[in-house]
């Protein structure tokens, strides 16, 4: 059965800072591998997808890499910004029956 | 707005009570899905629909009934629920099941407490 696991459960840095989220996953036969958002109360939307084949995968400032040999994924945030406060999801594929993990909470303070 | 709409948003109802959460996206995607996010623990897939025929039951208990008349449309119907069933109650919908590139849309989601 896949598990998915990230690590800090919760993180608090000053505006502007670099950071990496971390995603673990035990079962490396996944189609692909996401990273959503989630502000209080509300749905999730997703940010990026990294197909199987991939190794990473790129939007704005996010960045977010894929090692599947080791059963890992990181995103990365340049330059964080009060509006990046959220909590954020890894959830490995496929569509049909994606596994997720419990979600960094993210702040980022002025 | 992701184009997936959930109502109602929040609902309180009591253990006898039945209700209905509705979930309607207007995307064309094929597949529906309903999770369940309880406080501390990772989502959980509780239904999975594919073109209005459900394909993924996950050991979910009978008084949640899910259903779905189109693949725009899916509910899930309520009754003699527990209290530990309070949760956030997420729809989701994708344009298929298998797909290397497909990414799920989530819905607001309602906030059901049960008293």
């Amino acid at each position: 059965k896949q598990e998915v696991t990230q690590i800090p459960a919760a993180l608090s840095v000053p505006e502007g800072e670099n950071l990496v989220l971390n995603c673990s996953f035990t079962d490396s036969a996944i189609y692909n591998l996401q990273w959503f958002r989630q502000d209080p109360g509300k749905g999730l939307t997703s940010l990026l997808l990294i197909q199987s084949s991939q190794r990473e995968q790129t939007s704005g400032r996010l960045n977010a890499s894929l090692d599947k040999s080791s059963g890992r994924s990181t995103l990365y945030i340049a330059a964080s910004q009060p509006g990046d406060s959220a909590t954020y999801l890894c959830a490995v594929g496929p569509a049909s029956k994606l596994t997720f993990g419990t979600g960094t909470r993210l702040q980022v303070t002025l | 707005e992701t184009g997936v709409t959930q109502t109602p948003r929040h609902l309180v109802m009591g253990m006898t009570n039945k209700k209905s959460l509705k979930c309607e996206q207007h995307l064309g995607h094929n597949a529906m899905y309903w999770y369940k996010q309880s406080a501390k623990k990772p989502l959980e897939l509780m239904f999975v629909y594919s073109l209005e025929e459900r394909v993924e039951n996950n050991s979910v208990p009978s008084r949640f009934s899910p259903e779905c008349p189109n693949s725009s449309h899916l509910f899930l119907h309520l009754h003699t629920l527990q209290p530990e069933d309070s949760a956030l109650y997420l729809c989701a919908s994708s344009r298929s099941l298998a797909g290397f590139t497909d990414t799920q849309y989530f819905g607001p989601g309602t906030r059901l407490t049960v008293l």
